[in-house]
């Protein structure tokens, strides 16, 4: 596709699930980012991939976060025994190289925690 | 480490009159600037960036800014506001001391009046 892409759109799960958060990015970008969007809050960044590693996961709260670029393309981002607190849009953005580049970002995914 | 203050969660212009929306920011380096622009449920658009080329920066959809390094200000301006700008505006900062990770601030939500 022409931009980033991001699924699902909305996921509800319960307390105390697993969920996964799937973001596509744009074709040949080997830079790749996770933000977290809290209403009325700005992007706080998560974790960032150049090609297949995690050059930067500081922004990761917890260890039940977990994000993976196996292949250097599609990333997964993983939360693992899920808190109301956890629920939030969860963008992703792709940038062509990282440094200074402009980062494009996918429409999000709205996680609800019940 | 590098961050971004934007002045005013709300601004609220008439339909025809001049926007600003400010922002300062911090970094130690050289910075690369953004502003970025959210409608309601959709994911971030660039509407402009600053790589230390011309210190007026021309966006789109009439949207302009201004890099200050005596300040450290990016204000975003437009001459004369439309309806359909009416949105979300986040600032962005993005440095070689930060890895080049994009840092947005808390956003300012432009209101528009007819």
């Amino acid at each position: 596709g022409a931009g980033v892409s991001q699924t699902p759109s909305n996921k509800v799960t319960e307390k105390g699930k697993y969920v996964e958060l799937r973001c596509d990015p744009i074709s040949g970008h080997t830079a790749l980012y996770w933000y977290r969007q809290s209403l009325g809050q700005g992007p706080e960044f998560l974790i960032y991939f150049q090609g297949t590693g995690a050059a930067d996961d500081s922004g990761l709260p917890n260890d039940r976060f977990f994000a993976v670029r196996p292949e250097g393309s599609v990333s997964t981002l993983k939360i693992q025994r899920t808190e109301r607190g956890d629920s939030a849009v969860y963008l992703c953005a792709s940038s062509s190289t990282g440094g200074g580049t402009e980062a494009f970002f996918g429409q999000g995914t709205r996680l609800t925690v019940v | 480490a590098q961050s971004v203050t934007q002045l005013g969660s709300h601004v609220s212009v008439s339909e025809g009159a001049l926007v600003l929306l400010r922002c300062n920011y911090s970094s130690s380096v050289p910075p690369y600037l953004f502003w970025y622009v959210q409608y309601p449920n959709q994911g971030l658009q660039l509407l402009l960036k600053y790589t230390s080329a011309a210190t007026l920066v021309k966006g789109i959809n009439g949207f302009e800014a201004e890099f200050k390094k005596s300040e450290t200000s990016f204000h975003l301006t437009k001459p004369s506001a439309h309806m359909s700008d009416a949105a979300e505006y986040f600032c962005a900062v993005s440095a070689s001391g930060g890895s080049y990770i994009p840092t947005f601030g808390r956003g300012t939500s432009l209101i528009v009046h007819p």
